[in-house]
């Protein structure tokens, strides 16, 4: 079975402050690939990224990272200096076949 | 960027009416769409598939008789809720792959969600 889960429902920072949002994941395929999506207030997902099981290198994106360890079935998020802005529904997903499966998500406020 | 307008935004209506949500890719053709639900402070949930042409693929669980899926053409698929009631009252969400995507688990286009509120 495929699951996964984002043990930090809430989290409050200061503007500035780093934050990182944990993932783990369940899956027997070798092959999968792992998403993470941004839900603000408006209601609709944003994609912010993309990895497939075979490459663990980690990504920076701006004020984003990404650290992807399948040693431990985990793909954490970190947002670096955050932002007022960035106060929004954070999704980790996991996919093989198309279909996503979300995590729980995280909801993260950051207070200016 | 790929866009998907999903209409309405929000919607009320009493119990035992039904109530249709679209989904429309507006800027490319989607094979797929695939519709979610998500209660307050929770996760999405896939109700079911839908590809062009076809008939839906729904999620254990999922009624489908209560929620039918149809998916006419490559950039238009709906939903409809029927004789719904309150406990269907939730946020509804569809998302599209596009045709020409190279993998089938490239990212996907999501609409911005449909609020459903059954009085």
């Amino acid at each position: 079975a495929q699951k996964v889960t984002q043990a930090q429902t809430e989290i409050s920072v200061v503007e500035k402050e780093d934050v990182t949002l944990d993932c783990v994941y369940e899956t027997r395929d070798t092959t999968y690939y792992l998403f993470w999506y941004k839900q603000p207030p408006s209601g609709e997902l944003v994609f912010l990224i993309r990895r497939n099981s075979f490459d663990e290198q980690n990504e920076i994106s701006g004020r984003y990272s990404w650290n992807f360890q399948k040693s431990t079935s985990s793909f954490n998020f970190t947002i670096t200096a955050s932002q007022v802005v960035d106060s929004a529904v954070y999704f980790c997903a996991l996919s093989n076949t198309g279909k996503l499966i979300f995590g729980q998500g995280t909801t993260l406020q950051v207070k200016p | 960027g790929a866009v998907v307008s999903q209409h309405p935004s929000w919607v009320i209506c009493k119990s035992g009416t039904s109530v249709k949500i679209e989904c429309r890719s507006l800027d490319f053709q989607a094979t797929t769409m695939f519709w979610y639900r998500q209660f307050p402070k929770q996760s999405l949930m896939l109700m079911a598939t839908s590809n062009e042409g076809s008939k839906a693929t729904y999620e254990q669980g999922v009624e489908k008789d209560k929620f039918l899926i149809n998916h006419a053409s490559l950039t238009l698929s709906t939903l409809t809720v029927t004789s719904a009631h309150p406990e269907d009252s939730s946020f509804y969400i569809c998302s599209a792959r596009d045709r020409t995507a190279t993998s089938y688990n490239s990212p996907l286009h999501f609409g911005n969600g449909t609020r459903l509120t059954v009085t």
